[in-house]
């Protein structure tokens, strides 16, 4: 089936520093990706969506200069939380449709758990 | 706009008990809907989904029923096991004018533990 995998799985870093996480798409080509909030015992929080050659759609009180996105090729995607700091520290989870199931269907990546000294 | 809302959480059971979470939405023209399975400290996967009314998902013994009528679609599953602990998420996606793939309007979740 399609996978999705995120890189790294957890990441500590000191506040101030920026931290980029990467979402792949295994076995199938993703034009478009999710990046996802999510923080404890909540539901998740669409925080972009990320169009391969073109910029990415920010939601609404999501700041663009903090988490800069990048769909850098058909597989691939980056958010890179800029300048972190603790409040940022959260489950970051991205997903990306497989058109073989349909476009409804999208896959979920395992998630990247940031926290920030 | 879309909407979801879940039954809330948490909810304990016993092995072998009947489960059932109810998931009711609000969307215009005609969603598909799911069921997202989250396991602790994982991403979520897919569980079931239903793209028509009346359509029933199934999967690993859970099921859920396109309830156009009622704007519902409750998971249930006849006989859980302690391997069924999880957050349970409902979710639609609309039909609209997205090129690939459709943004997911998710509920708030709903934790199910089940003890031996």
């Amino acid at each position: 089936g399609a996978v999705v995998s995120q890189h790294p799985s957890w990441v500590i870093c000191k506040s101030g520093t920026s931290v980029k996480i990467e979402c792949r798409s295994l076995d199938f080509q993703a034009t478009t990706m999710f990046w996802y909030r999510q923080f404890p015992k909540q539901s998740l929080m669409l925080m972009a969506t990320s169009n391969e050659g073109s910029k990415a759609t920010y939601e609404q009180g999501v700041e663009k200069d903090k988490f800069l996105i990048n769909h850098a090729s058909l597989t691939l995607s980056t958010l890179t939380v800029t300048s972190a700091h603790p409040e940022d520290s959260s489950f970051y989870i991205c997903s990306a449709p497989s058109r073989r199931l349909g476009t409804d269907t999208q896959y979920f990546g395992p998630g990247t758990r940031l926290t920030v000294l | 706009g879309n909407s979801v809302t879940q039954m809330e959480g948490p909810v304990t059971l016993s092995e072998e008990a009947f489960l059932t979470i109810n998931c009711t939405y609000t969307a215009t023209g005609y969603p598909s809907l799911f069921w997202y399975v989250q396991y602790p400290g994982e991403g979520l996967q897919l569980l079931l989904k239903a793209t028509k009314a009346d359509d029933k998902g199934s999967n690993k013994g859970f099921e859920a029923t396109y309830r156009k009528e009622t704007t519902s679609f409750h998971l249930e599953k006849g006989s859980v096991q302690v391997s069924d602990s999880a957050v349970y998420f409902c979710a639609l996606s609309g039909r609209g004018k997205e090129t690939s793939g459709s943004r997911l309007t998710f509920g708030e979740g709903t934790q199910l533990t089940v003890n031996p």
